[in-house]
């Protein structure tokens, strides 16, 4: 059960488009579409931005997209807002029945 | 509006024991996969262990498998952890999500993403 894989930063400007990335394994992100992301501002708990690897819940910016190709999924947020800064976390449902998070990575708005 | 409130959290010795619950509603608690995850101070998001429905199939992270029980009370609408041989890496907030899911025409249904989560409950193991 290893992590998946993410950068520890991200960085961009106002108005720009970041894209952060999730490496798993074929049991993994690669095996299934269960890829999910979430956000999570410091000291709240996470919230849910994209499931199933490209779907957005209701009431989450359209600026938000997710994709994959083979073992990594991204997550591309397109003009930058500082409300955006933040940790953003994947996580894949597993070829064990379990779930595993990437180490996260932290988003700053220059 | 769903609502889930974790409590149970404190300090406890190590080697020690100690249940957390998960207070749900707002919604048919009976009908959904519970999680428990967990976050050590300044790090990751770290899946701990998942219940279904009707509490008759679990798993687990091998970090805590054979330590900690994952249960649920559906007429309390409750989710509960209980966490044994508790060690210092276990020191965490530990959240409760729930999975979205539905049920439709006698059967259920899970989607395998979490869609609302608690505000979390701190457990310090320390001596």
């Amino acid at each position: 059960q290893s992590a998946l894989t993410q950068p520890a930063s991200v960085s961009g400007s106002p108005g720009q488009s970041i894209t952060m990335s999730c490496t798993g394994t074929s049991s993994d992100v690669g095996g299934y579409n269960f890829v999910s992301w979430y956000q999570q501002h410091p000291g709240k708990a996470p919230k849910l931005m994209i499931y199933d690897v490209s779907n957005r819940p209701s009431g989450v910016s359209n600026r938000f997209s997710g994709s994959k190709s083979g073992n990594t999924a991204s997550l591309t947020i397109s003009g930058l807002q500082a409300e955006d800064e933040a940790d953003y976390y994947c996580t894949s449902y597993t070829s064990s029945g379990t779930w595993v998070f990437g180490g996260g990575t932290q988003l700053t708005v220059l | 509006e769903v609502q889930l409130v974790e409590s149970g959290g404190g300090l406890v010795q190590p080697g020690g024991s100690l249940r957390l619950s998960c207070a749900a509603s707002g919604f048919t608690f009976s009908t959904h996969w519970m999680h428990w995850v967990r976050q050590a101070p300044g790090k990751g998001l770290v899946w701990v262990s998942r219940i279904n429905g009707d509490g008759s199939s679990t798993s687990y992270a091998d970090s805590v498998k054979g330590r900690f029980t994952i249960s649920r009370d559906n007429a309390k609408n409750t989710l509960y952890l209980q966490m044994n041989s508790l060690r210092a890496e276990d020191t965490a907030v530990y959240y409760c999500a729930r999975e979205f899911g539905y049920c439709s025409g006698g059967s259920c249904y899970h989607y395998y993403y979490f869609d609302s989560w608690g505000q979390g409950t701190l457990v310090t193991v320390s001596s």
